[in-house]
Parts: structure tokens; sequence; C-alpha cells
């Protein structure tokens, strides 16, 4: 258990919908990461927080947004979805080391 | 062609082998590197990182890097059938974003 929690295990929509994705990271991690996991693109990083700051952008589409909290808990929202977000959706967090920490995922199909 | 390369196996061994695992990267800026263990539907585990170049050592994992052939293993000793599992490299180069950006990752089966 690496101590970062993801909510929910599995969400199933339809097309056009918009949904959120929450994640609580390790106890005192002040960073946040979120990363989209698909068969064809692999593990891609999506955006990194830092104690409520967007310190990073990847490759993250106009339709996604996220935001952290004051306490640090993130939230990833997705809207418009297409059949194409259908992917695994992890969390990571990290202390000021280089050692990110995943969470169990959010599995996303979009019917 | 991608930052960071990997066979996707799958790589099947019996238990007790060596198993090598390897990625190749282009951005000669990454600085740390890391692997990482995924069984399926799980989120990914971190089992060791290095910086630069050099070697570590944790239990039955090594980890090798080479920065001057832009390449990188994991090799692990004693291989038991609960080591069967995706494996995936990933990299960050600190000039830029703490960002990781992974291989594809291999698939490893140890069969008893």
């Amino acid at each position: 258990d690496s101590g970062v929690t993801q909510t929910p295990k599995h969400l199933i929509t339809a097309t056009g919908q918009r949904v959120t994705l929450r994640c609580s990271p390790r106890s005192g991690d002040l960073s946040v990461y979120w990363y989209q996991q698909s068969l064809d693109q692999g593990l891609q990083f999506l955006i990194h927080y830092y104690n409520g700051e967007e310190r990073a952008k990847g490759n993250i589409l106009e339709r996604f947004s996220a935001q952290q909290f004051p306490d640090l808990h993130s939230e990833l929202n997705l809207s418009s979805l297409e059949l194409g977000d259908s992917a695994l959706y992890f969390c990571a967090s990290s202390a000021t080391g280089p050692e990110q920490y995943f969470g169990p995922g959010t599995r996303l199909t979009v019917t | 062609q991608k930052e960071v390369e990997q066979d996707p196996g799958p790589l099947s061994v019996p238990e007790g082998a060596i198993v090598s695992l390897n990625c190749t990267y282009s951005n000669s800026a990454f600085q740390y590197f890391m692997w990482y263990r995924q069984y399926s539907r799980k989120g990914p585990e971190l089992l060791m990182y290095t910086y630069s170049s050099g070697n570590k050592e944790d239990g039955r994992f090594t980890a090798q890097v080479d920065k001057s052939s832009k390449y990188i293993s994991l090799f692990i000793r004693d291989s038991q059938p609960s080591d069967s599992a995706t494996y995936l490299c990933a990299m960050i180069n600190t000039g830029t974003a703490s960002k990781l950006t992974f291989g594809t990752g291999t698939r490893l089966q140890v069969t008893l």
C-alpha cells in the first residue's frame, strides 16, 4: 500500500458526460501528479501540482482540468468525454525527492 | 521516435533464472532513472531509482545506468513466480519538470 488513495475505483459513463476523479496523497506529500495509462499510449504525464499551485502540464487535453485543494487532495475533471478517454487514471505523490508513489488508479470506461 | 524505448516482451523465464530488463533513451538531460513494477490492474510500485550513472543494488534487484550509451538495465536474481508483472522504466529531467517519462513496460512471466 503506497499510502495514496484514489476514488472511485471504477467509473462507467457515456460520451459527452463529465466526471471527477479524486486523489489523496501520502501524508505530508505536497506534490500530486496525474497520469493516464492506455493500451496504445502507455503511461503519460498529465499535470503536476505542488502545494496548491500548478507546476507543469503534459499533453493534457483542454477538456481536462485539475486542482489541488488546501488539504492537498486533488481532483481531475474530465468533460465532454469521448470513447478514446477510456483509460486508467493514476495519481502519484511525492515529497522533496524524485520518488513518486502511485495510487491504485481509477478505471474509466466511456461508452 | 519515443524518448524512452522498452521491449514490451513478453519475457518468459524459469524460476531461479537471472532476468535482464532494459531501456534505451534519447534525451541526454534525463538525470533520475527509476524502475517500477506493475501487477495487472494495479498502480505502479517503485522498486528503485538511480541518480546519473552507476549501479545500485537492493536485495535481488540491481539497477545499472550507462549514460554514455543512454542505456539502463534492471537485473533480477533468483527470479520467483511472484516477480511476474510488467516492469516499467521511467526517467526524470529535473531541468524542466519532475514528470516521469515512462517506457512502454516489459511483461515478465516467471514459470515454475
